[in-house]
């Protein structure tokens, strides 16, 4: 079975705080992916991963950046966390072969 | 214009019945097809993926793609109230990343 798993499932900070939330995979996955889901808006792309190092913005990727120093971990970095950065973080893996994504647990932030 | 829609529900059966999720999507070079289910408060779980026109059943899983129509659906035979989610359907679109768009869901309530 896929595992992904995420560093907290719940988080409170505070405004301007720099935030990390980490993910990790352990079936050596190539791609890996963040979104927060906010009702009524649905899964929303922050940004993804589909090699060590390599980055590409997702739909929504203000305010927030990445890391992927290795292949099993995806960081997400809230530079200077803001209210309306609350939300539940949602991390995801892919093999590559398929398209196929195994989601994480979630976090859900609170940003006071 | 969005590019997958749902109805966003609740959609409500009683217990034993069939349940029908419908999605549709504007992309015509989409290729693969998803169907996840969420629990309140869960992240998103894969159940059914679907890739050629036609039907693919799992257990008491059908999901049914028509790319001429742009639809997919999901039926759910002998509805039982731990079905009862968000079911978000996703698409992998055109090109050559392993992106996917999703539904913002359709909440599912099985009565008992």
């Amino acid at each position: 079975d896929v595992k992904v798993t995420q560093s907290s499932r719940y988080l409170v900070k505070r405004t301007g705080e720099k935030v990390f939330l980490e993910c990790v995979q352990d079936m050596d996955h190539e791609n890996m992916f963040w979104y927060r889901q906010d009702p009524g808006l649905g899964l929303r792309l922050i940004y993804f991963s589909y090699d060590v190092k390599m980055k590409e913005k997702g739909d929504i990727p203000e305010g927030y950046s990445v890391s992927r120093e290795k292949k099993e971990r995806f960081s997400l970095i809230l530079e200077s966390a803001s209210t309306n950065q609350t939300s539940m973080y949602l991390c995801a893996s892919n093999p590559g072969t398929g398209n196929e994504q195994y989601f994480g647990p979630g976090t859900r932030l609170t940003v006071t | 214009q969005k590019e997958v829609e749902q109805n966003s529900g609740p959609l409500s059966v009683p217990e034993g019945a069939i349940a029908s999720l419908n999605c549709t999507y504007s992309d015509r070079g989409a290729q693969s097809f998803f169907w996840y289910r969420q629990y309140s408060g869960k992240s998103p779980e894969l159940i059914m993926s679907i890739y050629s026109n036609g039907d693919k059943e799992d257990g008491r899983f059908t999901a049914q793609l028509n790319k001429a129509s742009q639809y997919v659906s999901l039926l759910i035979r002998d509805s039982q109230p731990s079905d009862s989610a968000t079911y978000l359907c996703a698409v992998k679109i055109g090109g050559a990343t392993n992106k996917l768009i999703f539904g913002t869901g359709t909440l599912l309530a099985v009565q008992p």
